[in-house]
């Protein structure tokens, strides 16, 4: 079975970091690309970052680019978000989920977790 | 960046009822993929490559569309339909979402 588990959200000053984990199972991890989404409260979903299964190709949503970096570590079945310079906007529960490839959709969605950015 | 814009964003039909989403997109896009997502829940993939069920969503659902113009379309409303439906695309460095349907029971 699929599963994709965050972790490392929480509460955190305007302008100070944090350190996003997603832990894969159920499939061979280095074979897919992985994103991250995020959901704002009470609003829709956003694209925030991919990075490809073998870390050539990554790409950020304007939004972030230049304070966000996505990396990978094949090895242990993650996937990280390394978040600085974070913003009250930042606030919203952020999803993991699997690029299924060739095009096609996000195939399988880790549960959330929850980064509030506030002092 | 291309912008998926949903129309409507909030919707009620009543059972049994035709439902039509559409998902405009800013450039035109080789496909569509949509997913559906319950209050206090995670999103689920729910047709992909723009008229492709996914495992297990009902026959009543169906996408079309190519272009500029997707849509999502419900046969006949049924209750566990209430959900919120997002429209997204991949674009060669980026990947959107459309501003989702509310879809709500009359």
């Amino acid at each position: 079975e699929v599963q994709l588990v965050e972790s490392g959200g929480g509460l955190v000053q305007p302008g100070r970091s944090l350190k996003l984990s997603c832990v894969a199972s159920g499939f061979t991890f280095s074979n897919y690309g992985m994103n991250w989404i995020r959901q704002a409260p009470g609003k829709g979903l956003e694209w925030v970052a991919y990075i490809s299964s073998g870390s050539s190709y990554i790409y950020y949503a304007e939004t972030v680019k230049g304070r966000f970096t996505i990396s990978r570590d094949n090895a242990k079945n993650t996937r990280y978000l390394q978040m600085t310079s974070l913003r009250s906007e930042d606030t919203a529960l952020y999803y993991c989920a699997r690029y299924g490839g060739y095009g096609g959709p996000l195939d399988y969605w880790g549960q959330g977790v929850m980064v509030t950015v506030s002092s | 960046e291309i912008v998926l814009t949903q129309s409507p964003t909030t919707m009620a039909a009543s059972p049994g009822e035709k439902v039509t989403i559409t998902c405009r997109a800013s450039s035109s896009v080789s496909y569509m993929h949509w997913y559906q997502q319950k209050p206090g829940a995670s999103p689920k993939p729910w047709i992909y490559d723009t008229s492709k069920l996914a495992s297990g969503v009902p026959n009543r659902f169906s996408g079309s569309g190519s272009g500029t113009s997707y849509s999502l379309t419900i046969s006949s409303m049924e209750t566990e339909d209430t959900a919120t439906y997002y429209c997204q695309q991949w674009s060669s460095n980026s990947r959107t979402f459309g501003g989702g349907t509310k879809l709500e029971l009359k």
